[in-house]
């Protein structure tokens, strides 16, 4: 059984750019959720993504927007890119909207803005 | 809103234990979760608490009360290899809500 993995594992970017990062879930995993952790920080829920639908969004600006694909892969897109977006980029996927069956992390994607 | 408590920093000795506590104020609750996360890596599943009471898995339990607000890790026979973050994370609304993590240095 494989599990999540993300891509690229790290990225520089300039302020104002854009950056897409992608995802794949593990086998059997219809949902897929994104969270932001910056530096000695928790991870922050971005959204969530089930069977293609958003289902689920936290308090991040409308730049930060995503796609679930009907292999169930996903990717999150940042537009204009600031200096406070340079965080690690966790993308998570369970099966079923809900936790209960527990959430499969990646590695994450390190972006960092300058 | 969301509060979500942990202590910055713990040390102890291997083969001792250490207890983490977790304080949560959420608008809602379904869950409990404590995540393990080696420096630049995934965060891995450790345990899930829904109900009051203690689950025991390994070295590892995780207690919860929901009229407190409040759950505990417990950490027996540290090893060199439990050096990490420890994250409790509330679920609610189909979301995890992360404290900020209790880092556990664990010394020879």
């Amino acid at each position: 059984e494989t599990g999540v993995t993300q891509s690229p594992t790290h990225l520089i970017k300039t302020r104002g750019q854009q950056v897409t990062l992608r995802c794949s879930s593990q086998s059997g995993h219809n949902t897929v959720s994104w969270y932001q952790q910056a530096l000695g920080q928790g991870p922050q829920f971005i959204f969530q993504y089930y069977r293609e639908e958003e289902n689920g969004r936290g308090n991040f600006p409308p730049r930060f927007s995503g796609l679930q694909f009907p292999n169930y892969s996903s990717e999150l897109n940042v537009n204009a890119l600031e200096l406070d977006d340079s965080a690690l980029y966790l993308c998570a996927s369970s099966s079923g909207q809900g936790a209960m069956k527990g959430y499969t992390f990646g590695s994450g994607t390190r972006l960092t803005v300058v | 809103g969301q509060n979500i408590d942990q202590p910055t920093e713990m040390t102890a000795t291997e083969g001792a234990i250490v207890q983490i506590n977790c304080t949560y104020q959420t608008s809602g609750f379904n869950g409990l979760f404590w995540y393990q996360q080696h420096a630049g890596e995934a965060p891995t599943f450790l345990s899930y608490n829904v109900l009051d009471g203690l689950e025991e898995k390994g070295r590892f339990s995780s207690f919860l009360s929901r009229s407190k607000g409040y759950s505990y890790l417990l950490l027996k026979e540290l090893q060199m290899k439990d050096s990490a973050s420890y994250l409790c994370a509330v679920y609610n609304d189909y979301k995890l809500s992360f404290g900020a993590g209790t880092t556990v240095t664990v010394r020879a």
